[in-house]
């Protein structure tokens, strides 16, 4: 089935650093890709998301590419905030169910210190 | 304002008691489910409804057991809690199939 795997935290970062958090995938077909961010305290809200090979997300300054050739949707920033602090998570729709569960990955802390 | 509210924010209870959280969606979603957060911040899907059906039920203690009463609410209720369900349950809720999922904020269930 359907899997996701991203790096493990925490990553730690000064402020206006480079900021990549790898994520690789194992799908049947080309589903959709997304990235979610969970501030302290809150719930999971959608950062981005590419629906076919090639595409680029991008939001606030995050982006990442739906990779083909290496199963890959790696997060970057170029220059991160310390709000950006948070957890990042990698996820992909199960092939099972018709496309109603949606998989995570093991989420991946990012500490930004002024 | 809120689009998928859950209540309570915080239940703290101790082991054996039956306790309920409910959620609520105004984006006029058809599917709606709960997931489960442990410490270290992993997700398991717990159950999903679509339109009041149970469409998803995962490897969940029969304790648990979820009740869409309209395609806008989908509660879940625990019975005889014990200190492995604490956790943070979070619900959700999604349009088309492969679309996004929008979260509401969490409850933090304690169990002592």
């Amino acid at each position: 089935g359907n899997s996701v795997t991203q790096m493990e935290g925490p990553v730690t970062l000064s402020e206006e650093a480079f900021l990549t958090i790898n994520c690789t995938y194992t799908a049947t077909g080309y589903p959709s890709l997304f990235w979610y961010v969970q501030y302290p305290g809150e719930g999971l809200q959608l950062l981005l998301k590419a629906t076919k090979a090639d595409d680029k997300g991008s939001n606030k300054g995050f982006e990442a590419t739906y990779r083909k050739e290496t199963t890959s949707f790696h997060l970057e920033k170029g220059s991160v905030q310390v709000s950006d602090s948070a957890v990042y998570f990698c996820a992909l729709p199960s092939a099972s169910g018709g496309y109603n569960k949606l998989i995570f990955g093991a989420g991946t802390r990012l500490a930004v210190h002024p | 304002d809120t689009a998928v509210s859950q209540t309570p924010k915080y239940l703290v209870t101790q082991m054996g008691n039956d306790k309920s959280i409910k959620c609520e969606q105004n984006l006029g979603h058809d599917t709606m489910y709960w997931y489960k957060q442990d410490s270290k911040k992993f997700l398991k899907i717990m159950f999903s409804y679509n339109n009041k059906e149970l469409i998803i039920n995962e490897t969940v203690p029969n304790r648990f057991s979820p009740k869409s009463p309209d395609k806008a609410h989908l509660n879940l209720h625990i019975n005889s809690l014990e200190l492995g369900d604490s956790a943070v349950y979070f619900c959700a809720s999604r349009g088309q199939p492969n679309s996004p999922l929008h979260f509401g904020n969490g409850t933090r269930l304690t169990v002592t």
